[in-house]
């Protein structure tokens, strides 16, 4: 059983669409985050949710929103799309922050 | 925020060798943490050490950690093919809801 999945795993869209990606866990952890990773490989937090609450919100533009229906699940949207958005995204989840991070495999989004 | 930041940003090495990466951070921490990237794929968490902790093994992995230093190394001993990725340090911090920030890593070849 994957332990922190994320879909879809590729996204080709075109300048200006709304896409979302997807993200579960099944290890029952209370903190949830999403990672951007530019092509440099610098990993970025972007948003942080524990128990469905947002704790940490980076600077990111607010054409992208989280959205954590039940803590198991964590959702990125992301509205009108920019060429600069193309990266990898990464979900991971975690007991909390004083325990390792479960990554899920990335989501490589790439606009056009 | 807290950011570690790897020493070398790349190491090749023969199979069979050590390979010895190195971490260095800002200010207290509660735990440092390394993590593992393959190419194309998710971060895999490899070990925790807590503050107060010096040394610690996992397989052929060892972790240092010098507080006063504000630094923390990883060694790889019998590298092996596979061993071929790039290294993350991740230092958290004690208080509050702090961001985990990754550096750019150690990209590590191990050649057969």
């Amino acid at each position: 059983d994957t332990a922190v999945s994320q879909t879809p795993k590729y996204l080709v869209t075109q300048m200006g669409n709304d896409k979302s990606i997807k993200c579960e866990q099944n290890l029952g952890h209370d903190t949830m985050y999403w990672y951007k990773q530019d092509s440099k490989k610098f990993l970025k937090i972007m948003f942080s949710y524990n128990n469905k609450e947002l704790i940490i919100n980076e600077t990111v533009p607010n054409r992208f929103s989280p959205k954590s229906p039940d803590k198991a699940h964590l959702n990125l949207h992301i509205n009108s799309l920019e060429l600069g958005d193309s990266a990898v995204y990464f979900c991971a989840s975690s007991p909390d922050r004083f325990y390792g991070y479960t990554f899920g495999s990335g989501t490589r989004l790439t606009v056009v | 925020s807290q950011q570690g930041e790897e020493d070398p940003q790349a190491l090749s090495i023969q199979e069979g060798e050590n390979a010895t990466m190195n971490c260095s951070y800002k200010t207290s921490i509660n735990n440092l943490q390394w993590y593992r990237q393959n190419s194309g794929r998710g971060l895999v968490h490899l070990i925790l050490i807590r503050s107060n902790e010096r040394e610690k093994h996992s397989g052929r992995l060892r972790v240092t950690l010098d507080t006063s230093k504000k630094s923390s190394s990883l060694l790889i001993t019998a590298s092996r093919a596979a061993d071929t990725a790039s290294y993350f340090c991740a230092p958290t911090g004690s208080g509050g809801y702090q961001k985990v920030t990754f550096g750019i890593g150690t990209k590590l070849q191990v050649i057969p």
